[in-house]
């Protein structure tokens, strides 16, 4: 089935641990994304990748890291998580970045909650 | 700084028609998105602006305004399923998207 795959679909978390939320897509797209969506708030991007190899970083990138080794995986990793990353992570795709017109395809989402 | 403002919350009865409003400021422009997304689900793509005027789309309808940094998404015939939050995003100079809080539309029968 073509899209975007996100695993975990919801987490629990203890503060200082560290965790990976996975990202996949199968539409061979260059260009992938991490959102945080929290309430009241719009989507802010954590990281960006226009293609594999590279990585940059977004308006919220600190506390997460982010790598691209190849064009389908791009995992979100919080080294050492704490309450204020409790949200709902969005992991989307676009086939390029140059361009306006790039709809962006978005993964399902994973909720996480730190205590 | 860049920003984008939308209506938090608006109710509408079904069959109506409904006009959801958003104004932007931002570091260059490179067109303007509206996304659908349901409660608990991922946001799903609407409609693209990127010259001034109404683009239609069946029962949806987009239309922008360069020189007023305004944009609204016109929804008519309203069912009980367009219940959802609309996000209005603006592709910046770095062909970033800044998003919108987005606009609860709640639908009565």
């Amino acid at each position: 089935i073509a899209g975007i795959t996100q695993a975990p679909t919801s987490q629990i978390l203890a503060a200082g641990r560290r965790m990976t939320l996975r990202c996949t897509q199968d539409m061979r797209h260059n260009a992938m994304y991490w959102y945080r969506q929290d309430l009241g708030l719009g989507l802010r991007l954590i990281h960006y990748s226009n293609t594999a190899g590279t990585t940059g970083k977004g308006e919220v990138p600190d506390g997460y890291s982010v790598s691209r080794a190849n064009t389908d995986d791009f995992p979100l990793t919080l080294a050492s998580a704490v309450p204020s990353q409790t949200s709902v992570y969005f992991c989307a795709s676009s086939e390029d970045t140059s361009g306006g017109d790039n709809e962006q395809f978005f993964g399902p989402g994973t909720r996480l909650t730190v205590l | 700084g860049q920003n984008i403002d939308q209506p938090t919350e608006m109710t509408a009865t079904e069959g109506a028609i409904v006009q959801i409003n958003c104004t932007y400021q931002t570091s260059g422009f490179n067109g303007l998105f509206w996304y659908q997304q349901h409660a608990g689900e991922a946001p799903t793509f609407l409609s693209y602006n990127v010259l001034d005027g109404l683009e239609e789309k069946g029962r949806f309808s987009s239309f922008l305004s360069r020189s007023k940094g305004y944009s609204y998404l016109l929804l008519k015939e309203l069912q009980m399923k367009d219940s959802a939050s609309y996000l209005c995003a603006v592709s910046d100079s770095n062909y970033q998207l800044i998003w919108g809080a987005g606009t609860k539309l709640i639908i009565k029968p």
